[in-house]
C-alpha cells in the first residue's frame, strides 16, 4: 500500500498569512494527488485534483503543486473560512490512501 | 444539481450488520463510480472501497474486505454499502462519494451516516 504523510500535523496561523501544506508518498505517484477540506461535522470537499488543478468553485489562494512524491498545499491568503482540516488523497493506485490530515487553527 | 443523500444514523450492536444507503441525483448514475470513506470519532479519512456503477466491479480495502459488500441500484440510482460483523471499532462516520473517472478524485459527497457500535 501507498503510504501518505502529510506535515505538519498542526499549524496556528493568523488570517492573511501564506500556509503550506506538504504531502509525501511512499511511493511515485506521478501526479495522481488530491486536496481536501473538511469543516467539523462536515465531509470533505474536494479542492484539488491532478496535483495542481483547482477544482471548480474553489478560490484562487489554494494552490498545490508536485509529482512524483512531494506535493504542497498553499493557501496564498488565509482567510476565516479557511480554518479547517485539511487531507492529501493518492489514486495512482488501489487501496486509494488519504494523509493523516493537517488542522489549519487560529494563532 | 448533484446530491447524493444517505440514510440516516444506525446504533447497532457488535456482530450485527449495517447497511447504508446512499441516494444520487442530478448526474447519470452509471456514468461515474462510487467510493465509501469513513471517519472514526476524533480521526482521519479511511478509504473502504470503490464500486463500478458501470459494471459492477468492485476494489475493497484489506482491512475490511472480508466484512463489507458494495452494490448499487441503477433503477434508484442508489449505492449502498453493507458492513457485516461489527465491532466497536467501526462506530464512524460512513460516507458515500462519487468518483471522477478521469482522476480518480471524490467531486462530490454525502453528508455522511453515523454508525455506532454499542452492546
Amino acid at each position: 500500500d501507498i503510504q501518505m504523510t502529510q506535515s505538519p500535523s498542526s499549524v496556528s496561523v493568523s488570517v492573511g498569512d501564506r500556509v503550506t501544506i506538504t504531502c509525501r508518498a511512499s511511493q511515485a505517484i506521478s501526479k495522481w494527488l488530491a486536496w481536501y477540506q473538511q469543516k467539523p461535522g462536515k465531509a470533505p470537499k474536494l479542492l484539488i485534483y491532478a496535483a495542481s488543478s483547482l477544482q471548480s468553485g474553489v478560490p484562487s489562494r489554494f494552490s498545490g503543486s508536485g509529482s512524483g512524491t512531494d506535493f504542497t498545499l498553499s493557501i496564498s491568503s488565509l482567510q476565516p473560512e479557511d480554518f479547517a482540516t485539511y487531507y492529501c488523497q493518492q489514486a495512482n493506485s488501489f487501496p486509494w490512501t488519504f494523509g493523516q490530515g493537517t488542522k489549519v487553527e487560529i494563532k | 444539481q448533484v446530491q447524493l443523500v444517505q440514510s440516516g444514523a444506525e446504533v447497532k450492536k457488535p456482530g450485527a450488520s449495517v447497511k447504508v444507503s446512499c441516494k444520487t441525483s442530478g448526474y447519470t448514475f452509471t456514468s461515474y463510480s462510487i467510493s465509501w470513506v469513513r471517519q472514526a470519532p476524533g480521526q482521519g479519512l479511511e478509504w473502504m472501497g470503490w464500486i463500478s456503477v458501470y459494471n459492477g466491479n468492485t476494489k475493497y480495502a484489506q482491512k475490511v474486505q472480508d466484512r463489507v459488500t458494495m452494490t448499487t441500484e441503477t433503477s434508484t440510482n442508489t449505492a449502498y454499502m453493507e458492513l457485516r460483523n461489527l465491532i466497536s471499532d467501526d462506530t464512524a462516520v460512513y460516507f458515500c462519494a462519487r468518483v471522477r473517472a478521469d482522476w480518480s478524485v471524490f467531486d462530490y459527497w454525502g453528508q455522511g451516516t453515523q454508525v455506532i457500535v454499542s452492546a
